[in-house]
């Protein structure tokens, strides 16, 4: 099993559809919680940073944290042309640790 | 852009081939990173320096061979590569491996072994 799953995609809705993207981890060690995004032919940039279980919000995006059933989510509302990515979550737990990334899920949003 | 900078965008090379990538970074950060990323395969960490010293080797065969000169600079030189390291290179820094905020990526290098 790996230690962070995600739904390779694609995924494809229309432009203005609520967007979810989902991660499931194994390590209950993990604590802290990241969005990136990767345009085609770009490195990956980070979109939101999530400490332990809750939700934050910035803009159009609300990353989402489940600890009790290690579960994150990424909500992209009103989605756009220009949201067209792969969107990969990263985690780790306690100081001292590297990230471990989720595989990527590639998102189409048609206009 | 992003405070990382990889050189060169694109590379084709033969198999016996000698090449090397560039990173630097302008972050002022004391880790950095070399990840391979293939179509349809999650990130694969490859070398991590902190401090310049080399301090993960992710089983990565001989043909790569990392050097960190300095904490803003990271290489990475190719040799007798074989198709399947075809592949998007990318470079990361942070603050120290330690790192809970995430990473910086460069923009990466598209390498085509031929």
């Amino acid at each position: 099993q790996k230690e962070v799953e995600q739904d390779p995609g694609p995924l494809s809705v229309p432009e203005g559809a609520i967007v979810s993207l989902n991660c499931t981890y194994s390590n209950s060690a993990f604590q802290y919680f990241m969005w990136y995004r990767q345009y085609s032919r770009k490195g990956p940039e980070l979109l939101m940073y999530t400490y332990s279980s809750g939700n934050k919000e910035d803009g159009r995006f609300t990353a989402q944290v489940d600890k009790s059933s290690k579960y994150i989510s990424l909500f992209i509302r009103d989605s756009q042309p220009s949201d067209s990515a792969t969107y990969l979550c990263a985690m780790n737990g306690n100081a001292g640790n590297m990230l471990t990334f989720g595989g990527g899920t590639r998102l189409m949003v048609k206009p | 852009e992003t405070g990382v900078t990889q050189t060169p965008r694109h590379l084709v090379m033969g198999m016996t081939n000698k090449k090397s990538l560039k990173c630097e970074q302008h972050l002022g950060h004391n880790a950095m990173y070399w990840y391979k990323q293939s179509a349809k395969k999650p990130l694969e960490l490859m070398f991590v320096y902190n401090f310049k010293e080399q301090t993960e080797n992710n089983s990565v065969p001989s043909r790569f061979s990392p050097e960190c000169p300095n904490s803003s600079h990271l290489f990475l030189h190719l040799h007798t590569l074989q198709p399947e390291d075809s592949a998007l290179y990318l470079c990361a820094s942070s603050q120290e491996t330690a790192s809970v905020y995430g990473y910086t990526f460069g923009s990466g290098t598209r390498l085509t072994v031929v």
